[in-house]
């Protein structure tokens, strides 16, 4: 049980495209999820909080017209980074709870390679 | 503000020698704590958590961590390494039960095993 999966995996985009990340639970209703960014040997750094069916609630530095989430259901929420740059390259992941009061379980990740 | 710290980058262990894998952390609160592992190229992988009660825990795949709230400490001990054990090892701080369940993460340690 507890099953959280991303998609897609891996991408690779051209400079100034957007690019839709999903993390969906798959055997669970995940009213909160939490998307995460990871540089190269790096510690994970929360980027936001989503709460379905309400705004995400972004971390103090991250851009929110940027990287844009929804989280129309309870099993996906979604990471649009839009007009990408080279910059944004890095892992993105995404983990997600029954409620903002239960643990996280995450998904394994999206390398995102800007060119 | 709550902070992990994992003052080891990386550790070399020989096969079948023990392990220990430290997390300091800072926090006003009685904190909930997690280690999870991470593989090349994958997601978090929870190995154990504390909540309350038994300051020693018992994990997954022969791990174990004991909180020391006097050193505010919960380092992560496994008597006997195997080469499957290579991974990036997290420690990190919930806030379960109060601003939304958001977890921050250590810097992490790499772990190298040696043959």
């Amino acid at each position: 049980g507890a099953v959280v999966s991303q998609h897609p995996s891996w991408v690779i985009c051209k400079s100034g495209t957007s690019v839709k990340i999903e993390c969906r639970s798959l055997d669970f209703q995940a009213t909160t999820m939490f998307w995460y960014r990871q540089f190269p040997k790096q510690s994970l750094m929360l980027m936001a909080t989503s709460n379905e069916g309400s705004k995400a609630t972004y971390e103090q530095g991250v851009e929110k017209d940027k990287f844009l989430i929804n989280h129309a259901s309870l099993t996906l929420s979604t990471l649009t980074v839009t007009s990408a740059h080279p910059e944004d390259s890095s892992f993105y992941i995404c983990s997600a709870s029954v409620s903002q009061y239960n643990e996280q379980f995450f998904g394994p990740g999206t390398r995102l390679t800007v060119l | 503000a709550q902070s992990v710290t994992q003052p080891d980058i990386h550790i070399t262990v020989s096969e079948g020698a023990s392990l220990e894998l430290r997390c300091n952390y800072s926090y006003g609160a009685t904190p909930y704590l997690f280690w999870y592992v991470q593989s090349p190229g994958q997601g978090l992988q929870l190995l154990l958590k504390y909540f309350s009660g038994d300051t020693l825990v018992q994990g997954i795949k022969g791990f174990e961590a004991e909180f020391k709230r006097s050193q505010s400490s919960f380092n992560l001990r496994k008597p006997s390494v195997h080469w499957s054990d290579a991974a990036e090892y997290f420690c990190a701080v919930g806030l379960i039960k109060a601003a939304g369940n958001k977890l921050t993460f250590g810097g992490g340690t790499r772990v190298l095993v040696k043959p």
